[in-house]
């Protein structure tokens, strides 16, 4: 079947326009990971949804930085002013179950934004 | 806070040569720890993790409490094994969410 399908793969955009990056998970896949990696870096965490209900958004970097996932499956992260130092790759992750227990997350290809 | 080190940025050994990647991570509890790879132009994609203790592709790694590692190691490059190699734990709680470290890359020459 299909993995994680993130688009648009690449978004170029100006300092203090919106963006919208979205997130198509594994069919029936419970969890929902968005996380944000620098250039060199390792990704790190943003936020985490169980179905419909964001459980964590503790690594949401500012009030500027949302998203959903209203119906349980495809997920919008949406960044509003947008900022040179948003420019990252941004990748969603999902697992079948719950959160808890030893369960791999399968990735997307990302998106690749650029803030210029 | 939790955290994931990976010494090494580059790794660069010979066919055949051994390997081993090195990860530590700070102590809490009983950790859940993964080795995900990233091959060129592909996604990220799990490789292994402590608690199947199973050889993937010939590499193993073992989780030492005492020395909190979890290095990833195989006897005998290949060429294809060059890719960036990312040690991730999970956090646990409500979440599970990855720490991840910042990666090595793995460059095998011919």
């Amino acid at each position: 079947g299909a993995g994680v399908s993130q688009s648009p793969r690449y978004k170029v955009a100006k300092r203090g326009q919106d963006v919208a990056l979205r997130c198509d998970p594994i069919s029936g896949h419970v969890s929902l990971f968005w996380y944000q990696q620098a250039l060199g870096q390792g990704p790190e965490f943003l936020t985490y949804f169980q179905n419909e209900a964001q459980l964590d958004k503790s690594g949401l970097p500012s009030d500027r930085f949302f998203a959903e996932r209203p119906e349980g499956s495809v997920s919008t992260l949406k960044i509003q002013r947008t900022q040179q130092e948003d420019s990252a790759v941004y990748l969603c992750a999902s697992s079948p179950n719950r959160a808890g227990g030893n369960q791999p997350q399968h990735f997307g290809d990302g998106t690749r934004l650029s803030i210029l | 806070a939790q955290r994931v080190t990976q010494p090494e940025k580059l790794l660069s050994v010979f066919k055949g040569a051994p390997v081993e990647l090195k990860c530590n991570y700070s102590y809490s509890g009983s950790p859940e720890l993964f080795w995900y790879v990233q091959y060129s132009r592909q996604r990220l994609q799990l490789l292994l993790r402590h608690i199947s203790r199973e050889s993937i592709k010939g590499f193993t790694a073992d989780l030492n409490k005492g020395e909190t590692s979890f290095h990833l190691k195989k006897p005998f490059a290949q060429e294809e094994d060059s890719a960036m190699y990312y040690c991730a734990r999970a956090y646990g709680g409500a979440t599970n969410k990855l720490i991840f470290g910042t990666g090595t890359l793995l460059a095998v020459q011919p």
